[in-house]
Order: structure tokens, then C-alpha cells, then sequence
């Protein structure tokens, strides 16, 4: 059951634009989203996060946006840097509930 | 603080055989969380143990079963392993306090021939 959804598996960017990855999720239980990032060979680092009680959380060039009624939020990376480039996963949580996870989107920032 | 640790981080197996993977969370995070990821699927979710529990469980056949001892050590066993067992096993620790992130391991790369 795919409760939290990318659909991008890949996104292409310039270095110093903006990235945005996208993140929907169907189980409106949930109320506290986070995004990880994975290099190769490495397990998944905790990035940002943010309680449905907001709808924007910002953290340096890292910012998320939540979207409750759309049941969607996104991370926005400004400016993009070519160390950015790896997978991000959307993940999302309800009270004391397992954690849900997307299938994760590639991120490439071109020099 | 030294992070999560997984061992093996490697391991080749045959279908039909079963194995064994550790996890140790961090010092004093009692929650200990198991994860499979394949190409294209994301995170799985396997199964979450807390104070020596089973606290939650996702979808997975029952020849995937775990245990957490009482230093929080975690194991997780696949039994009869299938050629779809092949996979990036990763475990996460947290404090166990609702809504903390998650830190992960560097995962175990189960490959079945």
C-alpha cells in the first residue's frame, strides 16, 4: 500500500537554481513528515522535518512546505549545490505509527 | 556518540537458507526499526521494536521475524530465503519518543543466489 508516493524518481538540476521535490501521501492520520537523503552505500540521513501543525519549516537552504488539504508537501533546496545530488526519500507518521516512505526521488545538480 | 551499526554489511546466500542480520542503535535509543529497500520501492517497512517489543509490523511474510534484547540490540531473521529476498537491509534507531527522527545504519546488502 503505497501511503506516501514520489513520482519523480529523478530530477535534473542546475547548480545554484532551485530544486523542488515533490512528496503526495494518501492516509490523512498522518501528522509529522520528514525527508532523508542517501548517498550510494550509505543509509539515509535525516534532513528536515515538519508537524502538521505548520506548513512551512525552514532549516538553512533546506525549506518544506506542507499542504494538509492537498495531502502534499515538498522540499525546496535554494541554491541547489552539486553535493546535494543523491536520493531523497518523503517520509511521513501518525501518532506512535510505523514510519511510511516513498520510493525516493534522485536528485542530480550539474555543475 | 557512535552512530547505528549494522553487521554484516554484506552476505551472500542460496534460496532456502536462512540468515541472520544485527543492528545496534545508538546508545540510549530504545526503539529499533527494520526496513528493506529495493530499486523502486523504496523503503519497506518491516517491523519495530521498543523496550524488547514488537511495537509495530508492516506487511512482510512470516519468515521475516525479529527481536530486540534488553541492551536493544535488534536481530532480524529471514528463513527459506526466496530470490526476492535480495535487498538493502537497513536498520534505524530512535530515543522512542514519538516523532524524533529516525538515524539509520549503513544497511546490509542480502544477496540470494
Amino acid at each position: 500500500d503505497q501511503q506516501v508516493k514520489q513520482n519523480s524518481p529523478s530530477l535534473s538540476v542546475q547548480e545554484g537554481r532551485i530544486s523542488i521535490l515533490n512528496c503526495d501521501y494518501t492516509n490523512s492520520m498522518f501528522d509529522y513528515f520528514l525527508w532523508y537523503k542517501k548517498y550510494p552505500a550509505e543509509g539515509p540521513t535525516f534532513l528536515i522535518s515538519i508537524s502538521s501543525i505548520k506548513d512551512k519549516n525552514e532549516d538553512g537552504r533546506f525549506t518544506v512546505f506542507l499542504n494538509k488539504s492537498a495531502k502534499h508537501l515538498s522540499l525546496h533546496i535554494v541554491p541547489s549545490q552539486p553535493g546535494d545530488s543523491a536520493v531523497y526519500f518523503c517520509a511521513a507518521s501518525a501518532y506512535n505509527n510505523d514510519m511510511r516512505f516513498g520510493a525516493g526521488t534522485r536528485l542530480t545538480v550539474k555543475p | 556518540k557512535a552512530g547505528v551499526t549494522q553487521t554484516p554489511r554484506y552476505l551472500i546466500k542460496t534460496r532456502g537458507q536462512q540468515v541472520t542480520l544485527s543492528c545496534s542503535p545508538i546508545s540510549g535509543h530504545r526503539s529499533v526499526s527494520w526496513y528493506q529497500q529495493t530499486p523502486g520501492q523504496g523503503l519497506q517497512f518491516l517491523f519495530e521494536y521498543f523496550s524488547e517489543t514488537q511495537r509495530n509490523k508492516g506487511n512482510f511474510p512470516g519468515r521475516f521475524s525479529g527481536r530486540q534484547f534488553s541492551n536493544s540490540r535488534s536481530e532480524m531473521n529471514v528463513s527459506t530465503l526466496e530470490l526476492g529476498d535480495s535487498a538493502l537491509y537497513l536498520c534505524a534507531s530512535k530515543r522512542g519518543d514519538t516523532y524524533n527522527e529516525q538515524f539509520f545504519g549503513p544497511g546490509t546488502r542480502l544477496t540470494v543466489l
